[in-house]
């Protein structure tokens, strides 16, 4: 029962143009979403989150955009740069559990020069 | 500001011997959540300490445990170890009630053979 999924295993990006990477969930009770990024033999590093209060949430490149009727939240990239190739991991919070983040399988994202 | 901090960070152990990663979080951080991530199930969570008290659990058998220390430091174990326990543990640091965001250290990579 994946709660959270990220349908794009890997997506492609010319550089300076714009990334978007789409995550959907289905367990009504998230309240919290979070984007992380993955360099190999690291941890995930936080970038940018939004509360189920609002429906936009940007941080100099980076924009997340939830649509909860859809139950659908996207992070766009704009301009992509080479340093962004990484896997990127939409998260999720529920109420109650908040520092129980269910993960989505990430989409590995290539930004091409 | 240092990040957190896991040790060892390469490990290769026998099936049947047991494991015990530590977590240095961030100062100021008092809560410690766990987390293993494999190629076939991707990012899971597996507990959350704050207080030195389990607050959180994932759907993990009873061979993991875990333990947080008076200063926040937590360590978690891994008993009879099996093959499927290879993978990358990776703990993460948070305020907890001031937001959910969580920071992650740089994984240990348990091999077991």
């Amino acid at each position: 029962d994946q709660q959270v999924k990220q349908n794009s295993p890997s997506l492609s990006v010319q550089e300076g143009r714009i990334s978007i990477l789409n995550c959907d969930y289905t367990n009504s009770m998230f309240d919290y979403f979070l984007w992380y990024k993955k360099y190999p033999a690291e941890g995930p590093t936080f970038l940018i989150s939004i509360s189920s209060i609002k429906d936009k949430n940007e941080d100099g490149r980076f924009t997340v955009f939830l649509n909860k009727s859809a139950k659908h939240l996207s992070l766009h990239i704009v301009p992509s740069q080479p340093g962004d190739s990484a896997v990127y991991f939409c998260a999720a919070s529920a109420v109650g559990g908040a520092q129980k983040l269910v993960f989505g399988q990430g989409t590995r994202l290539t930004i091409n020069p | 500001k240092a990040g957190v901090t896991q040790t060892p960070r390469y490990l290769i152990k026998t099936r049947g011997q047991q494991v015990t990663l530590s977590c240095s979080p961030i100062s100021g951080h008092r809560s410690v959540s766990w987390y293993q991530q494999t190629p076939g199930q991707g990012l899971q969570f597996l507990f959350e300490y704050f207080s030195e008290t389990q607050r959180n659990k994932g759907n993990f058998p009873g061979r993991f445990s875990g333990r947080q220390f008076s200063n926040s430091r937590s360590e978690m174990n891994v008993s009879t170890l099996e093959l499927g326990d290879s993978a990358l543990y990776l703990c993460a640091s948070s305020r907890r009630g001031e937001s959910y965001e969580q920071y992650f250290g740089p994984g240990t990579r348990l091999t077991v053979t």
